[in-house]
Order: structure tokens, then sequence, then C-alpha cells
């Protein structure tokens, strides 16, 4: 039973450039959620996710952030126009309805 | 606003010897509490999770404890092993919210053999 896979794992863009970050949830979990994290701190809540809903997204940037769960295929995180702040570690997690989250091993995106 | 907090940063134990791990809540209405395990370059992994109505949880080696009256939390890790070093946090949560985690800073855990 795969856990929660997330691709690339590691991510190296430009300023200006888009990046595409891809969560799969574990089978038979419908919620998604995505959370950043800055070296040595703890993650942040960005969205919450259900297929083809955001339920809550008070954790993400107003602009240049995006994120969708379509009916059909993996969890987008989108970034558009990157800036070297947005170098993080980004996890996704998902879970049942009123569940435990369980995370995937996230994807790295560094910023030149 | 809400904010989850730890204690101390780091904590450095003999290997064998018992750990514990606090953390402090601010949010009076959350009740649900999940501690994670993070090793270097991995996600979060879950441990052990306690609701409000409970005060005590024990899993395999490691027990979760709430105290509600001033709102804090923490992790024991009984005999602990070199695979036990990782940083650990704590997370809560509204059940009837949107289940959103707050997540405190971590704490860095280091056994010495």
């Amino acid at each position: 039973n795969a856990g929660v896979m997330q691709n690339p794992r590691h991510l190296v863009r430009r300023r200006g450039q888009e990046a595409r970050l891809r969560c799969s949830p574990m089978k038979g979990h419908s919620h998604v959620y995505w959370y950043r994290q800055l070296p040595e701190e703890g993650l942040k809540f960005m969205v919450y996710l259900q297929k083809e809903n955001i339920i809550d997204e008070s954790g993400m940037p107003k602009e240049r952030f995006s994120a969708e769960f379509p009916k059909e295929g993996p969890s987008i995180l989108r970034i558009q126009q990157v800036v070297r702040g947005d170098s993080a570690a980004y996890f996704c997690a998902s879970s049942g309805l009123k569940e435990t989250q369980y995370f995937g091993p996230g994807t790295r995106l560094l910023v030149l | 606003g809400e904010s989850v907090g730890l204690h101390l940063p780091t904590l450095s134990v003999q290997e064998g010897d018992n750990s514990i791990i606090n953390c402090a809540y601010s949010n009076s209405a959350s009740d649900y509490f999940i501690w994670y395990k993070q090793e270097s370059g991995k996600g979060p992994q879950f441990i052990i999770d306690i609701r409000s109505n409970m005060d005590k949880r024990q899993g395999q080696r490691v027990t979760v404890l709430l105290n509600k009256t001033v709102k804090h939390l923490s992790l024991q890790i009984a005999a602990t092993q070199p695979g036990d070093s990782a940083v650990y946090f704590c997370a809560e949560s509204t059940i009837q919210g949107a289940q959103k985690l707050v997540f405190g800073q971590g704490t860095r855990l280091t056994i010495n053999p």
C-alpha cells in the first residue's frame, strides 16, 4: 500500500520561472493538504483540498500560488514567477474524512 | 492567534534513557493533537495522536500526555535508540474545523552512545 507520493523530489528553478509540484494521496484518501517548511522551522499550512474543491486556502499567498485537485490525477501546487523566497520544502499530506494526515517525502524547491 | 511552541529546541540523551519532549499550545479551541517525527531529508512521520477527551495515550515505546489546564503536551520515548534521533514536532487542530494542522517549531533529539 503505497504512501503519499510527491514529485519531483528536488526542483531547481530560476527566478521568474514556474514551479509545478505534484502530490498523489494514499489510496482511499480524498483529502489533500499542502504545507511549506523553511529550514529549521515547523511546517506552515497552505491549502486544504478535496476532489475538485478548495476547502481552506487561508495559508496561501495571495499572488503567484495556486492549487488544484482534479477529479482525475494528482494534486498540483503551482508557483508562478518564482522568487528566491519561495525556496523551501513543500510537503503534501492526505487523509480520510477527519482522520490523521500522512505526509509525503516532500519536494525541495531551490530558486536560483 | 493560534500558536504552538516548544520549550526546548534541542535535547540530548543517552542511549537507553527515557526522553521527554514538551510542547505548549495557546488555542483553547484545539481538541486534537499529534506528534510527528522528521528525519533529515524526509517528510514528517506520524507517531501518536490524542484527542482532548483523553489525558494520556500509549503506543509502542511512546506515551503522549495532555494537560488541558495548562495547555501542555508532552511526548515520552522510552529506552531511546539511535534511530530515535530526529526532529519532533507537535501539531494541533480542531476536529470540527478544516483540519489544518498548526505545527510547533520542533525539538531536535540527539542520542548519545
